[in-house]
Formats: structure tokens, sequence, C-alpha cells
């Protein structure tokens, strides 16, 4: 059972607009949620994560808003470049315990068209 | 070397051929990670070693077979694929105790079993 759910599956933007992409879990035990970023030929890299206590957290173009009664969080890539075209993945995880599994959601292929 | 490297980078395979990828984390972490990655699915993981003793292994077959002679170093030994174990096979390390068990992974292997 996929414990992220992530939507859409691909999306397409013009250079300068908005990408949105959401996701949204069950297990109330998650309360650490990372966002990777995943350019062709590499390995996902941590981008930005949050934990449920904040409900939004930025770091320059990227922002993370996070719904907790909802369960649900998005990412929002602002003023989108060329550059950021890659294929994002969000995730979830149980911090302190003894289980080392990120649940991953299947991930959103995005594209900045110049 | 910095971080997590994989190789070989790419691999091509029959069903009766037996290889192996190899991963090593420069990082000083204490748990290694094996994932498959298959288009338009979540990230699979498979196992998990950590402090160099196996922790999870997610049913996989039994053609696949892990090995973790040190906490450097991670194997996955592979015999008799089938065509559907075609994918990009990601290796990735944390450091299981740190306040957010943040995953590095390598640039992966991409397996072509014919």
């Amino acid at each position: 059972q996929q414990q992220v759910k992530q939507s859409p599956q691909s999306l397409i933007v013009q250079k300068g607009g908005i990408s949105i992409i959401n996701c949204a879990y069950e297990n109330t035990a998650f309360d650490y949620f990372p966002w990777y970023q995943q350019f062709p030929g590499k390995g996902p890299a941590l981008l930005i994560a949050i934990r449920p206590d904040v409900s939004e957290k930025k770091e320059g173009r990227f922002t993370i808003s996070f719904n907790k009664s909802a369960k649900q969080f998005s990412l929002h890539i602002m003023d989108s470049q060329p550059g950021d075209s890659a294929t994002y993945f969000c995730a979830a995880f149980v911090q302190g315990s003894n289980d080392y599994k990120l649940s991953f959601g299947a991930g959103t292929t995005v594209t900045v068209r110049a | 070397e910095t971080g997590v490297t994989q190789t070989p980078r790419h691999l091509v395979m029959g069903m009766t051929n037996k290889k192996s990828l190899k991963c090593e984390q420069h990082l000083g972490h204490n748990a290694m990670y094996w994932y498959k990655q298959s288009a338009k699915k979540p990230l699979e993981l498979m196992f998990v070693y950590s402090l160099e003793e196996r922790v999870e292994n997610n049913s996989v077959p039994s053609r696949f077979s892990p090995e973790c002679p040190n906490s450097s170093h991670l194997f996955l030994h592979l015999h008799t694929l089938q065509p559907e174990d075609s994918a990009l096979y990601l290796c990735a390390s944390s450091q299981v105790g740190s306040a957010n068990n943040e995953q590095f992974f390598g640039p992966g292997t991409r397996l072509t079993v014919l």
C-alpha cells in the first residue's frame, strides 16, 4: 500500500511561472517530510524538508506548505527556471524510531519551458 | 571521491548471468540502502543495513543478494534475473540517530536484463 500519494505525475510550466506539486499521506505518525529533486542520470538529492509543527517553510524559490489536519503538503516552485526541470519526490518519515524507511511518492516530472 | 559512488553506471546482462553492483559511501554514515527505481513508480526500498547488519528485506526475490562487508561498502549480487528487473538501482546512506536521518543517494546503476 502506497503511504504517500503524489500528484500530478508530470507538469509543464513556462519560465517564470509557478510549479505546484501535491502530496497526501495517511500515517499520522509521520513527523518529517522531505522533498527530493532528481536530475536525469543522478540520484535524488534532498531539496527542502518540513516538520508538522510549522505550516510553511521557504528556501529561496522553493516553499513547502503543510496542512496537518488535511494530511497534505505541497511544494511550490516560484519563478520556475529551465534549470528546475527535474523529477521531484515527496517523502515521509517517522523520526526517532527504529524504522529507517522513507515512504516516497511516485514522483512528478517538471518541465520548465524557456 | 565524495558522497556516495556506484559502479558500474550501466549494466546489460542476460538472464543467466551473474553480476554485482557496488556502492561506496565516503560520508562516515552508519546505514546503507538499496532502492529500485522503475518508471512512474515510487522508489522501492529493497534492503537496509545498519551498522553492517541487515535490518530490512522487503520481500525481495532471492535472485537479489545484498552484502555489506563494512560500513562504507554495499554490494548487490545479481543472478538469473528477469527482464522485469530492468530498472535504476540506487544506493543511499544515512546517519541513523542524527536529527533527520537524511539519505544521500548515489547516481545509480542502470540495469537492463535481456
